[in-house]
């Protein structure tokens, strides 16, 4: 069985530019989470799709983020404009039903510059 | 609001040494309890899982955790650490909200 998976694995951009990532879900996953870490931080929960819809999205830090989940299958998450600050590791993670284990992506690096 | 706080941010250890790892949580609920395990250049890992039941729980690769609903603490142990141990781990939190609130983890280093 196929894990969660990220493209691309690194981006690195200058401030204002665009950035999109995407993931693909363990299939049969509903549940699919963004969650991400800043350097020295902890790891921190972005958002969270039940199928399409945005259970939770709490964790978004501002309107530069918006994230989509077409057709409840795989999730981008687009970055517009980017800033420095929003350089980190964005993880997403999936799971079967809302209490059991989350599988975590191997993330994608992003470097504002 | 939960949170997760790990005790220690860098352990180094020789093979072969015990290992401990404290994790203490704040949340008033019912809470599934978790470490996972980054190895260099992989993705994060499921180490081990406490949701209900005996509190003692073993994981994968010799690894175990107490779950201490007194001390709110569910501590990472292992008696004998290898040098392919070397990692950094984290403990994390499932609240009622279904999101991970993790702690800042722990960077385990093994000589051998």
């Amino acid at each position: 069985e196929a894990g969660v998976t990220q493209f691309p694995s690194h981006s690195v951009i200058e401030k204002g530019q665009t950035v999109t990532l995407r993931c693909d879900p363990i299939s049969g996953h509903d549940n699919l989470y963004w969650y991400r870490r800043v350097m020295g931080k902890e790891i921190k929960f972005l958002l969270h799709f039940v199928k399409e819809s945005k259970q939770d999205e709490s964790g978004m830090p501002n309107n530069r983020f918006l994230a989509e989940r077409t057709g409840g299958t795989y999730s981008t998450l687009k970055v517009q404009p980017a800033e420095l600050e929003d350089s980190g590791v964005y993880f997403c993670a999936s799971s079967q039903d809302l209490k059991e284990t989350q599988y975590f992506g191997p993330g994608t690096r992003l470097l504002v510059l | 609001a939960q949170s997760v706080s790990q005790h220690n941010h860098h352990v180094i250890l020789s093979e072969a040494a015990s290992l401990e790892l404290g994790c203490n949580y704040s949340y008033g609920g019912t809470v599934n309890l978790f470490w996972y395990v980054q190895y260099p250049g992989q993705h994060l890992q499921l180490l081990l899982k406490y949701f209900s039941g005996d509190p003692l729980v073993k994981g994968i690769k010799g690894f175990e955790a107490e779950f201490i609903k007194s001390k709110f603490s569910f501590n990472l142990r292992k008696p004998s650490v290898q040098w392919s141990d070397t990692a950094e781990y984290f403990c994390a939190v499932l609240g009622s909200n279904y999101k991970l609130t993790f702690g800042k983890g722990t960077l385990l280093t093994v000589n051998p």
